[in-house]
């Protein structure tokens, strides 16, 4: 089993361009998770799905968006990028909300 | 709203010592579970330990332990013989199902010394 996979690892955007991140998980799990992680701030919630088909809003969702119309897969997209997004993404998933949540290694995003 | 507080940004242990991260948290909610995560330079996140709040028993993993004191909101990690691939960011979390989420604390930088 690979777990929970991110691509990219590493992506330079220039402030307004669009991007979307792919995770994708081989768990069968129901649960999927993005978070942001900056220094010194821990990783905070930015969106998540209880299934297929279904997403919500986490902590710091402006500016994001995602979709999960596949089990497995879970996109966050960014519309028009701004330095303050400049991060490093993890996507995670779980069996059930209380369970261990599986994290993907990461995306690092700049944004100039 | 659930907060996490880990005070101690760094912390230091020599090889083969026991260490102790502190972690404090927050919630109003009665059913709720607690974990400590371990980032290696790696950048890979790794769940250590696991706590539902209802057991009373502290949870352990080989050479991990938690010491969860419910009524003052505390769960901190002990590492028994320390060793170098301890060396790593700590991320104490906690979950509730009303907020259907991970809260994740500041972390603690752990270092290991020969």
């Amino acid at each position: 089993n690979a777990g929970v996979t991110q691509t990219p690892k590493f992506r330079v955007l220039k402030t307004g361009q669009s991007m979307t991140l792919l995770c994708a998980q081989d768990m069968n799990h129901e649960y999927m998770y993005w978070y942001r992680q900056d220094p010194g701030m821990g990783l905070r919630l930015i969106h998540y799905s209880v299934g297929e088909g279904t997403t919500a809003k986490g902590e710091v969702p402006d500016g994001y968006n995602v979709s999960r119309l596949k089990k497995q897969n879970f996109l966050l997209g960014l519309e028009s990028a701004a330095p303050s997004q400049t991060s490093v993404y993890f996507c995670a998933s779980s069996y059930s909300t209380a369970y261990e949540q599986y994290f993907g290694p990461g995306t690092r995003l700049t944004v100039t | 709203a659930q907060t996490v507080t880990q005070s101690q940004p760094e912390m230091s242990v020599q090889e083969a010592e026991t260490v102790t991260l502190s972690c404090t948290y927050d919630t109003s909610e009665s059913d709720y579970y607690l974990f400590w995560y371990k980032q290696p330079p790696s950048r890979q996140m790794i769940l250590v330990i696991r706590q539902e709040a209802y057991k009373q028993q502290n949870a352990t993993e080989n050479r991990f332990s938690v010491n969860f004191q419910k009524a003052a909101k505390s769960f901190s990690l002990k590492i028994s013989d320390s060793q170098l691939g301890d060396a790593a960011m700590y991320f104490c979390a906690s979950f509730t199902g009303g907020g259907n989420k991970l809260t994740f604390g500041t972390g603690t930088q752990l270092k290991v010394e020969l």
